[in-house]
């Protein structure tokens, strides 16, 4: 059955340093999408990056990069020179190519940047 | 192009009232959602349409109903409202079934049943 983890309810990292945010899935599907979002403390979602199965190098986007191992199931956030605007929920996400059209949705880490 | 976009922004109900909650998306976007998040958690499918005339049952269903009879619109309605429907309301859009297709998220509707 398709599932996402997310094992970190919560994270600090020091301004400026790279921080990881965890996600793992479970599919058996070849073809689906792995996505991230950030919810800041406004509420709205943001989509901030997008990896799929079939791709070979891992997406970026800024300062956004996805750590995809496909053999391993995971899709880890890395998030480089934090920010303090990027404390916020961040939610990893599968959609499978299969199926329903729907979207799976993990439990979210609550990211801290201190100064 | 102003996205999706949902009204009210808030709303406070009695119990046993009713309303709707509106969902516009100007993207020609097919598929459309709707998710409720409870405070400190992540999402949970309420009712999803793959295109006007088409709507499913996500996990949460219970309690909402959904009609999409255009592609821009996809309304949901809370019969009977109860204290456990206390949530935000997020309505989404993704222009196709393709798995590469990110989600456009509204801005939520904050609900709270008294």
């Amino acid at each position: 059955a398709q599932k996402i983890t997310q094992t970190q309810p919560g994270m600090f990292v020091q301004e400026k340093e790279a921080v990881t945010l965890d996600c793992t899935y479970d599919t058996s599907d070849q073809s689906y999408g792995l996505f991230w979002y950030k919810q800041p403390s406004s509420g709205e979602m943001i989509f901030l990056i997008y990896q799929g199965s079939y791709d070979e190098q891992n997406a970026t986007e800024g300062r956004y990069s996805l750590n995809f191992q496909k053999a391993r199931k995971s899709a880890n956030l890395v998030i480089s020179a934090s920010q303090l605007g990027d404390s916020a929920m961040y939610f990893c996400a599968m959609r499978e190519s299969s199926g329903t059209y729907k979207y799976i949705f993990g439990t979210g880490t609550r990211l801290k940047v201190l100064a | 192009n102003a996205g999706v976009t949902q009204t009210p922004k808030f709303r406070i109900l009695k119990i046993g009232q009713s309303m709707t909650l509106q969902c516009t998306q100007d993207m020609n976007h097919n598929y459309m959602y709707w998710y409720r998040q409870d405070p400190g958690m992540g999402l949970k499918l309420i009712y999803y349409s793959v295109g006007a005339g088409i709507t499913d049952k996500g996990e949460v269903p219970n309690g909402y109903n959904v009609s999409r009879s255009t592609t821009e619109d996809f309304p949901l309605r809370l019969e009977l409202a109860a204290p456990s429907q206390t949530s935000v309301y997020f309505c989404a859009s993704s222009r196709s079934g393709r798995p590469y297709n990110e989600q456009f998220f509204g801005p939520g509707t904050r609900l709270t049943v008294l």
